[in-house]
């Protein structure tokens, strides 16, 4: 594709529930991020990956987050038993891996009600 | 650890006035710094990297590793300015983390 895409663009769910969201990176980018914006925190870091490893997981807030990613394209985020203050817009981005530029995806917009 | 601190959550000047929004780092290494620019209900674009030293619709920033700073600069602020601004740093060598600031909204008014 020409850009990085990210399923669903809206999501709202019940507390509790599980959720996955999902960013299809450009083509031959090796680094992939994922970020959390939320009003007043700016762009929070969760974990990047290069290649289907990923080196920095400091990011994810507690054990009810995970991330994967298959063939070095395709990464899902999992959020188990979502809470109310997981209620932000979860961004996407990859990155050529000696370029340092990172191209976003629009986000998804996660509603916990 | 990597951080990056942008002093100010908002900014508002008037059109035709300077502008400079604040971005100060912690990296015990050689980053690399950029600037990222989020327009309204448009997706995060990169507006600069210090590495190409260009300017970008008017903007400048100069990476001064003494201050550890990388502030973004315009001499006269546009309308079409308005938008949120986060400052960013890339680790080098083999670690490809990329980390942003709060990021400053920057407001320019008629």
């Amino acid at each position: 594709g020409a850009g990085v895409s990210q399923s669903p663009s809206n999501k709202v769910t019940e507390k509790g529930k599980d959720v996955e969201l999902r960013c299809d990176p450009i083509s031959g980018h090796t680094a992939l991020y994922w970020y959390r914006q939320s009003l007043g925190q700016g762009l929070e870091f969760l974990i990047y990956f290069q290649g289907n490893s990923a080196p920095d997981k400091s990011g994810l807030p507690s054990d009810r987050f995970s991330a994967e990613r298959t063939g070095g394209s395709v990464s899902t985020l999992t959020i188990q038993r979502t809470q109310q203050e997981d209620s932000a817009v979860y961004l996407c981005a990859s990155s050529l891996a000696l370029s340092g530029e990172a191209f976003f995806g629009q986000g998804t917009r996660l509603t916990v009600v | 650890a990597q951080r990056v601190t942008q002093p100010e959550k908002l900014l508002s000047v008037f059109k035709g006035a300077p502008v400079e929004l604040k971005c100060n780092y912690s990296y015990s290494g050689s980053p690399e710094l950029f600037w990222y620019v989020q327009y309204s209900r448009q997706r995060l674009q990169l507006l600069l990297r210090h590495i190409s030293r260009e300017s970008i619709k008017g903007f400048t920033a100069d990476l001064n590793k003494g201050e550890t700073s990388f502030h973004l600069k315009k001499p006269f602020a546009q309308e079409e300015d308005s938008a949120m601004y986060y400052c960013a740093l890339k680790a080098g060598g083999s670690n490809y983390k990329l980390t942003f600031g709060k990021g400053t909204l920057l407001t320019v008014n008629p």
